[in-house]
């Protein structure tokens, strides 16, 4: 099966700082695309779909760059809480019309004081 | 509240077990997933299932088997035929093709 290709970091930054991951993907016939938010030991929340025309919500805006076969995440302002797991998610089409999703590896965010 | 729900929490299995993780869901949704993850790792797929009365093995199937009899509910059998189950069990449901929802997981432990 296609791949889904994250960098793990960890990402250290400081609170206040601005970070962006990337999520690259090789199947190009891929429909719909998350981005997914994974405390430890805990279950993945989506925190966003990912839009061809790019979208926003609060601090995070997420984007799609198809002819690259890319979606990046940019958070601003990073907060202690903010320190997770992201997980991007790649669904692609099947022959008889199903779905599959496909994770990526997940790339992990620290954020210091 | 809808919503999905996995039970046991925590499970602890004695080698050559078989073992049912529990998974129901209230949100209508068609398609149902099993992942399983190990520390530091992504999300591996096992099965995944589309419809009622259908399923698919995912990447990592063997040593597992599933039902899809109702659909609400899709059990995950660990069989003594999986070498290494001590694992995160998270299981997912969607209406293809959008965003999964998960349930809390189900930590099993082979003593």
């Amino acid at each position: 099966r296609k791949e889904v290709e994250q960098d793990p970091g960890p990402f250290n930054v400081p609170e206040g700082a601005t970070v962006a991951f990337n999520c690259t993907y090789s199947n190009s016939a891929s429909q719909s695309f998350f981005w997914y938010r994974q405390d430890c030991r805990k279950e993945p929340k989506l925190l966003m779909s990912v839009y061809s025309s790019g979208n926003e919500d609060g601090r995070f805006t997420a984007q799609l760059n198809r002819a690259s076969q890319y979606i990046s995440l940019l958070i601003r302002d990073s907060k202690l809480s903010d320190s997770a797991t992201y997980l991007c998610v790649v669904n692609s089409s099947l022959s008889g019309g199903s779905y599959i999703p496909t994770f990526g590896r997940g790339t992990s965010l620290i954020v210091h004081p | 509240d809808g919503g999905i729900t996995q039970s046991p929490k925590y499970l602890f299995r004695k080698e050559g077990q078989n073992v049912t993780l529990s998974c129901e869901q209230n949100l209508n949704h068609d398609a149902m997933y099993w992942y399983r993850q190990d520390p530091g790792q992504g999300l591996r797929l096992i099965y995944y299932s589309q419809i009622v009365n259908d399923f698919q093995k995912g990447d990592i199937a063997e040593g597992y088997s599933v039902s899809r009899e109702k659909k609400e509910s899709f059990p995950l059998t660990v069989t003594s035929a999986q070498k290494n189950p001590t694992a995160f069990y998270l299981c997912a449901s969607s209406n293809r093709p959008n965003e999964q929802f998960f349930g809390p997981g189900t930590r099993l432990t082979v003593l």
